[in-house]
């Protein structure tokens, strides 16, 4: 157990809809990383948070939004989903925000889009 | 990011030793090597990093070369529970990051370690 907690753990929806993943790092971690795995795609970076502000962006849809509140826990917002949305949502954490430390990453958000 | 290649799979007995390598020609001098690995049905996890010299933790051991082009993960005695997708990383020393690093992880296809009873 990594200490990072991911909800929902299973995800189907349709089309067109739009959908929020949870992520509760670490106690004590502050930065957020969000990553997608897809088969043809692999694992990459989405979008990284610290302490409440946006660090870093990778290869994120303007579809996609993400924020970290106040308590460190984050949210990725998918809205619009197309059938290619369908993965694993990763979300890591990290004491720091700027690569010293290892990631612990959380258990997945599998999203299916129908 | 400076890239790595890796085999795309390797199979290994029960109990026996594995290295897991990793080539990395065009690492700079400041770029920290990680080693990840992903079990099956589960998020990634560290195993190890090294920056020159080699490293040992209670998970592995990362085995360096002089001119940091490759490096090698060892497992002293796989067991089943090691049977996962393993990634070489490389990452920029913090303080050189920049721009939009700031640590993320940046993965490529990794080893698919088999590991037979």
């Amino acid at each position: 157990d990594s200490g990072v907690t991911q909800t929902p753990k299973h995800l189907i929806t349709a089309t067109g809809q739009r959908v929020t993943l949870r992520c509760s790092p670490r106690s004590g971690d502050l930065s957020v990383y969000w990553y997608q795995q897809s088969l043809d795609q692999g694992l990459q970076f989405l979008i990284q948070y610290y302490n409440g502000e946006e660090r870093a962006k990778g290869n994120i849809l303007e579809r996609f939004s993400a924020q970290q509140f106040p308590d460190l826990h984050s949210e990725l917002n998918l809205s619009s989903l197309e059938l290619g949305d369908s993965a694993l949502y990763f979300c890591a954490s990290s004491v720091d925000g700027v690569g010293y430390n290892e990631q612990f990453f959380g258990p997945g958000t599998r999203l299916t889009v129908l | 990011d400076a890239k790595t290649t890796q085999p795309n799979s390797m199979e290994s007995n029960e109990e026996e030793p594995v290295h897991l390598p990793c080539n990395h020609s065009t690492i700079s001098g400041t770029d920290y090597i990680h080693w990840y690995r992903q079990l099956p049905s589960q998020g990634p996890e560290y195993v190890i990093h090294g920056l020159t010299s080699n490293v040992n933790n209670r998970m592995a051991s990362l085995a360096i070369a002089e001119d940091r082009k490759s490096s090698t993960l060892i497992l002293h005695r796989a067991t089943l529970r090691d049977a996962a997708v393993y990634y070489c990383i490389l990452r920029a020393r913090p303080l050189n990051a920049g721009g939009t690093s700031y640590g993320k992880l940046t993965f490529g296809q990794g080893t698919i370690l088999t590991v037979h009873p």
